[in-house]
């Protein structure tokens, strides 16, 4: 399978545990997006790399969050203290460059319960 | 600010029946919409975008700038097109991500 790939794919956690998902983007792709979807929603913007480089982080992103890209390649979102609200589910996206719209290819989803 | 509204959660049809899923969005730029589909069991995937003009599996959907609605149809509807829906807006000046709708879901009955 060449699409996107995420682990785990789903994450059971008790509440002030951290938790830390992984995304594997298309291998071509210099863009990752995370988004986050809670049930009856549709996915919101978390946060966006170009490459290394975390470019934009919503406002839904607290401090509790933090996500990594070191290599340009694989990313990964780290949730410290998990709360109750923080179960949703969590899906990675990764698309090519340049200025124009480059189709956002998604990923299974990691699934998160905050118990 | 730039919103997406799906005021639709629900649509129920039968096959064979025209579908349409409304979509409609407030942007001050010049944004390119889309509707993306996720099937049962499967990934949010493209269906289509309005810059491209084309229909895919009978859908077309066709971007009205002065009523700001990008509203999707299919003149006959079949059960494969059982699905979630989602409307969404992209922007070059809105830091290149996806600002989605809250999705419809659409059965086809037989």
């Amino acid at each position: 399978d060449t699409g996107v790939s995420q682990d785990p794919r789903h994450k059971i956690t008790k509440r002030g545990q951290n938790v830390t998902f992984r995304c594997d983007p298309i291998s071509e792709h210099n863009r990752l997006y995370w988004y986050r979807q809670t049930l009856g929603q549709g996915p919101e913007f978390l946060t966006y790399f170009q490459n290394e480089a975390q470019l934009e982080k919503s406002r839904l992103l607290s401090d509790r969050f933090s996500a990594e890209r070191p290599k340009g390649s694989f990313s990964t979102l780290e949730i410290q203290r998990t709360e109750q609200g923080d179960s949703a589910m969590y899906l990675c996206a990764s698309s090519g460059g340049g200025t124009v719209y480059n189709e956002q290819f998604f990923g299974p989803g990691t699934r998160l319960t905050v118990l | 600010a730039q919103r997406v509204t799906q005021p639709e959660k629900l649509l129920s049809v039968f096959k064979g029946a025209p579908v349409e899923l409304k979509c409609n969005y407030s942007y001050s730029g010049s944004p390119e919409l889309f509707w993306y589909v996720q099937y049962s069991r499967q990934r949010l995937q493209l269906l289509l975008r309005h810059i491209s003009r084309e229909s895919i599996k009978g859908f077309t959907a066709d971007l009205n700038k002065g009523e700001t609605s990008f509203h999707l149809k299919k003149p006959f509807a079949q059960e494969e097109d059982s699905a979630m829906y989602y409307c969404a807006l992209w922007s070059r000046s809105n830091d290149y991500k996806l600002s989605f709708g809250a999705g419809t879901t659409v059965t086809v009955r037989a």
